[in-house]
């Protein structure tokens, strides 16, 4: 079984345009994110969404937002697409807040976007 | 701001030991250094965590001094199958502070 699961896996648009990625987790994990990876391999927070509190890095454009209709799904909408966004997009889950105490963050596999 | 930094790439032979170190210029007290491994085209897998001192698990050795600035990754005799991307990362997600490194793209050979 799959704990952390994208769709699409693949996800090619047009400037200007509004898409959808969704992520699922089948854990029971409290605590979800999404990440951005770029094209030289940097991995940069985006959100994490904590028991319905979200934690915006502030480097984010506000064009992005997590949409998290119940605790095993964080869905990531993205306005006015850009040239820029085109990345690759990873969710993750973890037990607990990552980083103050043992805890796994786990990955899904990525949705790659490209922007035309 | 949290920032880590290590090497961009290493080469390694089969059967060697390997070391990874990466730097935590502004790492805060309570934060926990992880390190993560990543193949191509898959998500980060997670490896090892730590806070101070050694931490050891069946796959690798978490080396963190006193000063918690810097930390080392070990990895026991690699294999081919290790070649892959290693992040070091620390912050908290709790202030949206988690900071991966670029990266270290390990290149084990035969």
């Amino acid at each position: 079984d799959t704990a952390v699961s994208q769709t699409p896996k693949y996800l090619v648009t047009q400037m200007g345009n509004d898409k959808s990625i969704k992520c699922e987790q089948n854990l029971g994990h409290d605590t979800m994110y999404w990440y951005k990876q770029d094209s030289k391999k940097f991995l940069k927070i985006m959100f994490s969404y904590n028991n319905k509190e979200l934690i915006i890095n502030e480097t984010v454009p506000n064009r992005f937002s997590p949409k998290s209709p119940d605790k095993a799904h964080l869905n990531l909408h993205i306005n006015s697409l850009e040239l820029g966004d085109s990345a690759v997009y990873f969710c993750a889950s973890s037990r607990e807040l990552a980083g103050v105490a043992y805890n796994e963050q786990f990955f899904g596999p990525g949705t790659r976007l490209t922007v035309l | 701001l949290a920032k880590t930094t290590q090497p961009i790439s290493m080469d390694s032979y089969e059967g060697q030991e390997v070391n990874i170190t990466c730097s935590h210029n502004n790492i805060a007290t309570n934060d926990y250094i992880t390190w993560y491994q990543q193949f191509p085209s898959q998500g980060p897998r997670f490896i090892i965590q730590g806070y101070k001192t050694k931490v050891t698990n069946e796959v690798a050795s978490l080396f963190i001094p006193a000063d918690r600035k810097s930390s080392t990754l070990s990895l026991p005799r690699v294999s081919l199958s290790d070649t892959a991307v290693y992040y070091c990362l620390d912050g908290s997600s709790n202030t949206g502070k988690l900071i991966f490194g670029q990266g270290t793209t390990l290149q084990v050979k035969p």
